[in-house]
């Protein structure tokens, strides 16, 4: 099946600074890219997502960038806050098939 | 909309009980997601259904594990007999349909003693 590999596993920044998450991939057939947060103890949920056919979105804080040549995508949080702080997955769809694979997660850690 | 509904959140049982978890999908969501939560092994996807029919049950890990979804509305997962290394949170999903957001249910949190 796809394989993705999400890096670094544990990230710590203070707050105002940035954090990137980053993500490789294999399949060149991939063509959905969301990325979830999930709080400590709470269920995951989508902060935004990116198809193929666009190479960068932006949402207030938050941006992913897509590389299909290199496949990689990268999430991207600025002015980071302590509510932030969560494990951060990305994930990708292939194809036509409705499932999506799961990264194995960042928890990012914001310091006041 | 109440989203994505889950029972029961919490279970503990003891080895080589039978254990039932429920879902109710999202009204008009037509696939359905069963992931497991562990610390050492991340999100796994069980098995998923798309209108009521299982596509894809790679993900579940041995026969002791199975799922149903006997109508649009309703999804159980089994687990029988248990054993402690079930222990994990479930989580259901449900979405739309293609290239749409998969909302997860809050969780059932399972322990095996």
């Amino acid at each position: 099946g796809e394989n993705v590999e999400q890096h670094p596993s544990t990230l710590s920044v203070q707050e105002g600074d940035s954090a990137v998450i980053k993500c490789t991939y294999s399949d060149s057939a991939s063509n959905y890219f969301p990325w979830y947060k999930q709080e400590l103890g709470k269920r995951p949920q989508l902060i935004i997502d990116i198809r193929s056919n666009v190479g960068e979105k932006k949402d207030q804080r938050i941006a992913v960038t897509l590389n299909k040549t290199a496949k990689h995508f990268s999430l991207h949080i600025t002015e980071t806050q302590p509510e932030d702080s969560a494990v951060y997955f990305c994930a990708l769809l292939t194809g036509t098939a409705s499932k999506l694979t799961f990264g194995t997660g960042t928890r990012l850690q914001v310091t006041l | 909309d109440a989203g994505v509904i889950q029972s029961p959140r919490h279970e503990v049982t003891e080895m080589g009980q039978e254990v039932t978890l429920r879902c109710k999908p999202i009204s008009g969501h037509n696939s359905l997601f069963w992931y497991r939560q562990t610390m050492m092994r991340g999100l796994e996807l069980l098995i998923y259904f798309n209108n009521n029919v299982p596509i894809d049950d790679s993900g579940m890990p041995e026969d002791r594990f199975s799922a149903k979804m006997p109508n649009a509305s309703f999804s159980t997962l089994k687990i029988q007999p248990s054993e402690p290394r079930d222990s994990a949170v479930y989580f259901c999903a449900s979405n739309p349909g293609h290239y749409n957001e998969q909302f997860f249910g809050p969780g059932t949190r399972l322990t095996v003693l």
